[in-house]
């Protein structure tokens, strides 16, 4: 079964570096999450789209930034990264008014700043 | 906005015990609770998840309780494996995938061989 894909798995950027990180959701899935998972630490909602608006924001700093395409994939810009933005960062899907709503969570991209 | 306590923080039992793990939510709009198991470096897997319209709900050795009015709701592992060991997230939501998942702080637990 197709699953949440994210890319890269792995990146690793200087401070006050840009970094791009992608999500495709489950075919069909209408809504994407935006987690941060630092270490020890549970995921902490950033952002969310449903149907390409946004419909939820968290604690998402503002030189973070979100959309999401038509094609339902997002990405996540991240400007002028400092040092405490290093750690996984997961997005999950799912569709709005479904019966079966748990998330399904991408592999999640480790960043490294450096 | 929603706010859920995880407690115990690190679980050990012995192979083959119990083990429960417990949560608190705030928000009473909240009625879908689902539950991740994250292993070192992996994404959280939901494992078992619960609807405010059913008390408890089991699948093999997992079981999880919903105490509405206490709002609070529980994960049951028995007879405990090694491979069970991971960190694990109880969460919760308001229904129909609209709203963010809320996950409590995580436990990590340790079976023992």
């Amino acid at each position: 079964a197709a699953g949440v894909i994210q890319s890269p798995r792995h990146l690793i950027k200087e401070k006050r570096e840009t970094a791009t990180l992608k999500c495709y959701p489950i075919p069909r899935h209408d809504t994407v999450y935006w987690y941060q998972q630092g270490p020890g630490q549970d995921p902490q909602f950033l952002i969310s789209f449903y149907e390409k608006m946004q419909s939820d924001k968290g604690s998402i700093p503002d030189r973070f930034s979100a959309q999401q395409f038509s094609d339902y994939h997002s990405e996540l810009n991240m400007s002028s990264l400092e040092l405490g933005d290093s750690a996984l960062y997961f997005c999950a899907s799912t569709i709005v008014g479904s019966d079966d709503y748990g998330y399904t969570f991408g592999s999640g991209t480790r960043l490294t700043v450096v | 906005g929603e706010n859920v306590e995880q407690h115990p923080s690190t679980l050990s039992v012995q192979e083959g015990d119990s083990a429960v793990i417990k949560c608190t939510y705030s928000d009473s709009a909240s009625n879908y609770f689902p539950w991740y198991k994250q292993e070192l470096g992996k994404r959280p897997q939901l494992i078992i998840d619960i609807r405010s319209n059913v008390g408890e709900k089991k699948d093999q050795r997992i079981a999880v309780t919903l105490n509405k009015t206490a709002k609070h709701f529980s994960l049951h592992i028995t007879e405990t494996q090694p491979e069970d060991s991971a960190v694990y997230f109880c969460a919760a939501s308001y229904s129909g995938g609209y709203q963010k998942v809320t996950f409590g702080t995580g436990t990590k637990l340790q079976v023992i061989p």
